[in-house]
């Protein structure tokens, strides 16, 4: 069983649905980050959080360390956010999920 | 604003034959890391480099070298490439250690036939 785990694998969404991906971890962490890789690549960080919730634009993504778990969600959501999520958990180094592939239609 | 640049881009190689990827940041970080990516299964660590002149293994370092030349460059080396190692490499960095966010470079296709 893989130590960070993400659901669902892969989403298909409508334009303007609101999305929620989660992530699991089995392990105690300091901090989770939620990245982006689009279609070409390139990976983009988007959150680094220990506690509550963080937004941006959106894009809003919230913890419970306790419960050891985080989503992240995607209001109103456009095909330009198609791509692939990844969160990973930090112990002494960061641990990935193996992402979920969201693709937006529209 | 470049960031972090790997090269190439691209590369097929044939079983036994060596290259070294190439990795630099314009960012003034101190800290760098190799992953690979394989479908299916998370970024998994290969080396990283806390700081100029330190390198330590991650989760997957066997058939790999790395070399930190400086504080802008740290590079992955395949001595004798293997099919296994087929996959996408991806080189990151960032500012002083791990509970940071990590900046990508864009990934290299690497094809062992």
């Amino acid at each position: 069983k893989n130590e960070v785990e993400q659901s669902p694998q892969n989403l298909t969404a409508q334009e303007g649905e609101f999305i929620t991906i989660n992530c699991s971890y089995s392990v105690g962490i300091s901090a989770l980050h939620w990245l982006q890789q689009h279609p070409g690549g390139g990976i983009v960080s988007l959150f680094m959080l220990s506690s509550g919730k963080k937004k941006h634009g959106r894009l809003i993504a919230t913890i419970n360390i306790q419960e050891k778990h985080s989503s992240l969600h995607i209001t109103a959501s456009h095909p330009r956010d198609s791509a692939v999520y990844i969160c990973a958990g930090l112990q002494n180094k960061l641990v990935f999920g193996a992402g979920t592939i969201l693709r937006v239609k529209s | 604003n470049a960031g972090v640049t790997q090269t190439p881009k691209f590369q097929v190689l044939k079983t036994g034959q060596s290259m070294t990827l190439q990795c630099a940041q314009d960012m003034n970080h101190n800290s760098m890391y190799w992953y690979r990516q394989d479908p299916g299964m998370g970024l998994r660590l290969i080396y990283y480099s806390a700081s100029e002149g330190t390198t330590d293994k991650g989760e997957v370092p066997n058939g790999y070298n790395v070399s930190r030349l400086n504080k802008r460059e740290f590079s992955l080396r395949l001595e004798s490439a293997a099919p296994s190692q087929t996959s996408v490499y991806f080189c990151a960095s960032t500012p002083t250690g791990w509970n940071q966010p990590q900046h990508f470079g864009d990934g290299t296709r690497l094809s062992i036939l």
